[in-house]
Protein backbone atom coordinates (compact mmCIF):
# COMPACT_ATOMS: atom_id res chain seq x y z
CA UNK A 1 0.00 0.00 0.00
CA UNK A 2 1.91 2.95 -1.57
CA UNK A 3 2.12 6.01 1.04
CA UNK A 4 3.78 9.24 1.49
CA UNK A 5 5.96 9.21 4.80
CA UNK A 6 6.87 12.42 6.29
CA UNK A 7 9.83 12.70 8.84
CA UNK A 8 9.72 13.45 11.55
CA UNK A 9 6.34 12.90 12.96
CA UNK A 10 6.74 15.11 16.38
CA UNK A 11 9.29 18.24 16.29
CA UNK A 12 10.02 20.53 19.29
CA UNK A 13 12.67 22.92 18.40
CA UNK A 14 13.86 26.38 20.26
CA UNK A 15 12.84 29.65 18.53
CA UNK A 16 15.63 30.62 16.33
CA UNK A 17 17.17 26.74 15.82
CA UNK A 18 16.95 25.37 12.23
CA UNK A 19 13.92 22.74 11.45
CA UNK A 20 13.97 20.24 8.35
CA UNK A 21 10.99 18.22 7.75
CA UNK A 22 11.65 15.61 5.12
CA UNK A 23 8.85 14.15 2.38
CA UNK A 24 8.86 11.03 0.17
CA UNK A 25 6.25 10.88 -2.01
CA UNK A 26 4.53 7.62 -3.29
CA UNK A 27 7.16 6.49 -6.51
CA UNK A 28 5.81 7.56 -9.34
CA UNK A 29 3.76 10.74 -8.32
CA UNK A 30 5.48 13.85 -10.19
CA UNK A 31 4.16 16.38 -7.95
CA UNK A 32 4.52 17.29 -4.46
CA UNK A 33 2.67 20.00 -2.18
CA UNK A 34 3.59 21.25 1.25
CA UNK A 35 0.64 22.41 3.55
CA UNK A 36 0.48 23.80 6.85
CA UNK A 37 -2.18 23.49 9.42
CA UNK A 38 -2.74 25.68 12.06
CA UNK A 39 -6.01 26.08 14.39
CA UNK A 40 -6.09 29.65 13.71
CA UNK A 41 -5.70 29.49 9.89
CA UNK A 42 -6.75 26.03 9.08
CA UNK A 43 -5.17 24.12 5.88
CA UNK A 44 -2.61 26.64 3.81
CA UNK A 45 -1.03 25.79 0.68
CA UNK A 46 2.86 26.64 1.00
CA UNK A 47 4.76 25.62 -1.87
CA UNK A 48 4.12 22.73 -4.48
CA UNK A 49 6.62 20.98 -7.06
CA UNK A 50 5.84 19.45 -10.56
CA UNK A 51 8.60 17.38 -11.41
CA UNK A 52 11.31 18.34 -9.10
CA UNK A 53 10.81 22.22 -10.80
CA UNK A 54 9.23 24.62 -8.24
CA UNK A 55 5.83 25.64 -9.65
CA UNK A 56 4.36 28.13 -6.54
CA UNK A 57 5.58 28.90 -3.47
CA UNK A 58 3.66 31.96 -3.34
CA UNK A 59 2.17 30.72 0.22
CA UNK A 60 5.58 30.40 1.82
CA UNK A 61 7.26 33.08 4.35
CA UNK A 62 10.30 33.54 1.88
CA UNK A 63 12.54 35.29 4.90
CA UNK A 64 12.99 31.65 6.87
CA UNK A 65 11.61 29.20 4.97
CA UNK A 66 12.77 27.09 2.34
CA UNK A 67 11.65 23.91 -0.21
CA UNK A 68 13.87 21.80 -2.35
CA UNK A 69 13.11 18.45 -3.91
CA UNK A 70 17.03 16.84 -3.90
CA UNK A 71 15.68 13.79 -5.76
CA UNK A 72 12.81 12.56 -7.18
CA UNK A 73 12.20 10.37 -3.48
CA UNK A 74 13.01 13.40 -1.42
CA UNK A 75 11.23 17.04 -0.30
CA UNK A 76 12.40 18.87 2.07
CA UNK A 77 10.58 22.44 4.21
CA UNK A 78 13.52 24.12 6.59
CA UNK A 79 12.99 26.78 8.41
CA UNK A 80 15.20 28.84 9.20
CA UNK A 81 15.60 30.69 11.93
CA UNK A 82 12.08 28.99 13.48
CA UNK A 83 9.85 31.13 15.58
CA UNK A 84 6.45 30.22 17.88
CA UNK A 85 4.18 31.64 15.35
CA UNK A 86 5.91 28.32 13.01
CA UNK A 87 4.17 25.90 15.23
CA UNK A 88 1.81 24.02 13.37
CA UNK A 89 1.59 20.57 11.62
CA UNK A 90 3.20 20.38 7.98
CA UNK A 91 1.59 18.13 5.78
CA UNK A 92 3.57 16.96 1.86
CA UNK A 93 1.31 15.57 -0.44
CA UNK A 94 1.62 14.29 -3.70
CA UNK A 95 0.06 13.37 -6.95
CA UNK A 96 0.07 12.34 -10.64
CA UNK A 97 -0.41 15.59 -11.94
CA UNK A 98 -2.74 15.18 -13.88
CA UNK A 99 -5.94 16.46 -14.50
CA UNK A 100 -7.58 13.55 -15.09
CA UNK A 101 -5.97 11.99 -12.38
CA UNK A 102 -5.10 14.46 -9.98
CA UNK A 103 -6.02 13.33 -6.07
CA UNK A 104 -3.31 14.48 -3.56
CA UNK A 105 -2.14 11.81 -1.33
CA UNK A 106 -1.54 13.14 2.12
CA UNK A 107 1.49 11.86 4.64
CA UNK A 108 0.67 11.95 8.28
CA UNK A 109 2.61 15.76 9.11
CA UNK A 110 5.16 16.78 10.97
CA UNK A 111 3.89 18.34 14.15
CA UNK A 112 6.09 21.24 15.05
CA UNK A 113 6.19 22.96 18.23
CA UNK A 114 8.81 26.44 18.63
CA UNK A 115 9.04 27.12 22.02
CA UNK B 1 -11.15 30.62 -6.70
CA UNK B 2 -14.49 29.80 -6.57
CA UNK B 3 -15.75 30.60 -2.51
CA UNK B 4 -17.76 27.97 -0.77
CA UNK B 5 -19.86 27.66 1.87
CA UNK B 6 -20.76 24.46 4.53
CA UNK B 7 -22.24 24.45 7.79
CA UNK B 8 -19.94 24.43 10.87
CA UNK B 9 -20.99 20.99 12.23
CA UNK B 10 -23.38 17.93 11.68
CA UNK B 11 -24.43 14.88 13.51
CA UNK B 12 -25.69 11.76 12.55
CA UNK B 13 -26.67 8.54 13.85
CA UNK B 14 -24.18 5.65 13.02
CA UNK B 15 -25.60 3.36 10.04
CA UNK B 16 -28.05 6.32 8.84
CA UNK B 17 -27.22 8.34 5.58
CA UNK B 18 -25.75 11.53 6.11
CA UNK B 19 -26.11 14.27 3.18
CA UNK B 20 -23.76 17.14 3.64
CA UNK B 21 -24.23 20.51 1.31
CA UNK B 22 -21.84 23.04 -0.38
CA UNK B 23 -22.76 26.16 -1.47
CA UNK B 24 -20.10 27.45 -4.52
CA UNK B 25 -22.06 29.86 -6.07
CA UNK B 26 -19.50 31.50 -7.99
CA UNK B 27 -18.02 28.48 -9.69
CA UNK B 28 -17.15 28.60 -13.06
CA UNK B 29 -18.06 26.07 -15.56
CA UNK B 30 -14.86 24.26 -15.21
CA UNK B 31 -14.28 23.84 -12.24
CA UNK B 32 -14.56 20.73 -10.86
CA UNK B 33 -16.16 19.78 -7.46
CA UNK B 34 -13.66 17.91 -5.26
CA UNK B 35 -14.26 16.60 -1.79
CA UNK B 36 -11.51 15.58 0.87
CA UNK B 37 -12.01 14.77 4.64
CA UNK B 38 -9.59 14.54 7.31
CA UNK B 39 -10.06 11.94 10.25
CA UNK B 40 -8.33 12.95 13.70
CA UNK B 41 -4.53 13.53 13.84
CA UNK B 42 -4.53 12.75 9.98
CA UNK B 43 -3.94 14.20 6.83
CA UNK B 44 -6.81 14.89 4.50
CA UNK B 45 -7.67 12.31 2.01
CA UNK B 46 -9.56 12.18 -1.04
CA UNK B 47 -13.15 11.17 -1.16
CA UNK B 48 -14.66 12.05 -4.43
CA UNK B 49 -14.89 14.75 -7.29
CA UNK B 50 -17.43 15.58 -10.40
CA UNK B 51 -17.92 18.07 -13.13
CA UNK B 52 -21.67 17.83 -13.91
CA UNK B 53 -22.99 14.41 -13.58
CA UNK B 54 -23.39 12.90 -10.45
CA UNK B 55 -20.79 10.15 -9.08
CA UNK B 56 -20.38 7.30 -7.14
CA UNK B 57 -17.57 5.34 -5.51
CA UNK B 58 -16.41 2.56 -3.03
CA UNK B 59 -16.79 5.39 0.63
CA UNK B 60 -19.74 8.05 -1.03
CA UNK B 61 -21.68 9.79 -3.71
CA UNK B 62 -22.22 13.14 -5.09
CA UNK B 63 -24.83 14.95 -6.43
CA UNK B 64 -24.78 18.24 -8.38
CA UNK B 65 -27.42 20.79 -8.71
CA UNK B 66 -28.10 21.13 -12.29
CA UNK B 67 -27.07 24.72 -12.18
CA UNK B 68 -23.62 23.70 -10.29
CA UNK B 69 -23.67 26.47 -7.73
CA UNK B 70 -24.32 23.31 -5.15
CA UNK B 71 -23.19 20.11 -4.26
CA UNK B 72 -23.45 17.19 -1.46
CA UNK B 73 -22.12 14.47 -0.50
CA UNK B 74 -23.40 11.56 0.70
CA UNK B 75 -22.61 8.97 2.83
CA UNK B 76 -24.87 5.99 2.75
CA UNK B 77 -24.29 4.46 6.22
CA UNK B 78 -22.20 6.51 8.18
CA UNK B 79 -19.92 4.73 10.95
CA UNK B 80 -18.04 5.93 13.67
CA UNK B 81 -15.04 6.05 11.31
CA UNK B 82 -16.72 8.32 9.23
CA UNK B 83 -16.80 11.43 11.96
CA UNK B 84 -14.52 14.16 10.07
CA UNK B 85 -14.11 17.38 9.05
CA UNK B 86 -15.17 16.90 5.29
CA UNK B 87 -13.78 20.05 3.29
CA UNK B 88 -16.18 20.64 -0.41
CA UNK B 89 -13.09 22.29 -2.81
CA UNK B 90 -13.54 23.91 -6.65
CA UNK B 91 -10.72 23.22 -8.56
CA UNK B 92 -10.45 25.43 -11.92
CA UNK B 93 -10.46 23.19 -14.52
CA UNK B 94 -9.77 20.02 -12.82
CA UNK B 95 -5.99 21.03 -12.52
CA UNK B 96 -3.53 19.51 -10.46
CA UNK B 97 -2.17 22.81 -8.92
CA UNK B 98 -2.37 23.04 -4.81
CA UNK B 99 -5.72 22.61 -2.94
CA UNK B 100 -7.35 25.74 -1.08
CA UNK B 101 -9.56 24.25 2.05
CA UNK B 102 -12.29 26.45 3.57
CA UNK B 103 -13.23 25.44 7.10
CA UNK B 104 -14.92 22.20 6.26
CA UNK B 105 -17.97 20.69 7.94
CA UNK B 106 -17.11 19.19 10.98
CA UNK B 107 -19.13 15.62 11.10
CA UNK B 108 -20.13 14.11 14.11
CA UNK B 109 -21.45 10.48 14.60
CA UNK B 110 -23.46 9.26 17.54
CA UNK B 111 -23.10 5.54 18.02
Amino acid sequence: DARVTQTPRDKVTEMGQEVTMRCQPILGHNTVFWYRQTMMQGLELLAYFRNRAPLDDSGMPKDRFSAEMPDATLATLKIQPSEPRDSAVYFCASGLGNRDYNEQFFGPGTRLTVL
Amino acid sequence: DAKTTQPNSMESNEEEPVHLPCNHSTISGTDYIHWYRQLPSQGPEYVIHGLTSNVNNRMASLAIAEDRKSSTLILHRATLRDAAVYYCIPIPGGGADGLTFGKGTHLIIQP
